[in-house]
């Protein structure tokens, strides 16, 4: 079964805009990743925060974790066109088992 | 660069028939993993492996076969192809040990099974 799932599934806003997905999982992880898929390619590493960290900047991503309710925040500030993406949370496991379990995905329009 | 490729990116097959997907990374990376993305959902995983001559089943298993006879490659096959594994396959790898982490993904293969 999936391990994280992202809510909204679909969020539309306008160039300019912040956008905000989050991400809740079930059980106790190593680290929490996210990913950009464009349409038709393959997913994209854009950040990893671990279970020992609360906050994370890289450029326009900001990722929050809070281990305590088991949820993960992505948010993308002055979002373009060109972020008009799906993002996947992934899991990483406690085990050090080297693989990471994904959720559905939010998919993000932004409007020009 | 190092990269991942996957190939065929394309592929028509009809039910039964036995079907290889291959991957093929060049960052030295140990663990590689197969994933399948069916629309308008997250990845599943297949097969992963930690290190050449290990492999090991995921979520999906069933179906689906995995080697890994050298680093750089981890080819599956579908021994008889049913239409219910349609659906695009990524391959993606990352560098093992205490890296938990990063994963690097190919382009994707996308299967349909007539």
């Amino acid at each position: 079964s999936q391990q994280g799932e992202e809510d909204p599934q679909a969020l539309s806003i306008q160039e300019g805009e912040n956008a905000t997905m989050n991400c809740s999982y079930k059980t106790s992880i190593n680290n929490l990743q996210w990913y950009r898929q464009n349409s038709g390619r393959g997913l994209v590493h854009l950040i990893l925060i671990r279970s020992n960290e609360r906050e994370k900047h890289s450029g326009r991503l900001r990722v929050t974790l809070d281990t305590s309710k088991k949820s993960s925040s992505l948010l993308i500030t002055a979002s373009r066109a060109a972020d008009t993406a799906s993002y996947f949370c992934a899991t990483g496991p406690n085990t050090n088992a080297g693989k990471s379990t994904f959720g559905d995905g939010t998919t993000l329009t932004v409007k020009p | 660069d190092a990269e991942i490729t996957q190939s065929p990116r394309h592929k028509i097959t009809e039910t039964g028939r036995q079907v290889t997907l291959a991957c093929h990374q060049t960052w030295n990376h140990n663990n590689m993993f197969w994933y399948r993305q069916d629309l308008g959902h997250g990845l599943r995983l297949i097969h992963y492996s930690y290190g050449v001559q290990d492999t090991n089943k995921g979520e999906v298993s069933d179906g689906y076969s995995v080697s890994r006879s050298n680093t750089e490659d981890l080819p599956l096959t579908l021994e008889s192809a049913a239409s219910s594994q349609t659906s695009v396959y990524f391959c993606a790898s990352s560098k093992g040990g205490q890296n938990t982490g990063e994963l690097f993904f190919g382009e994707g293969s996308r299967l349909t099974v007539l």
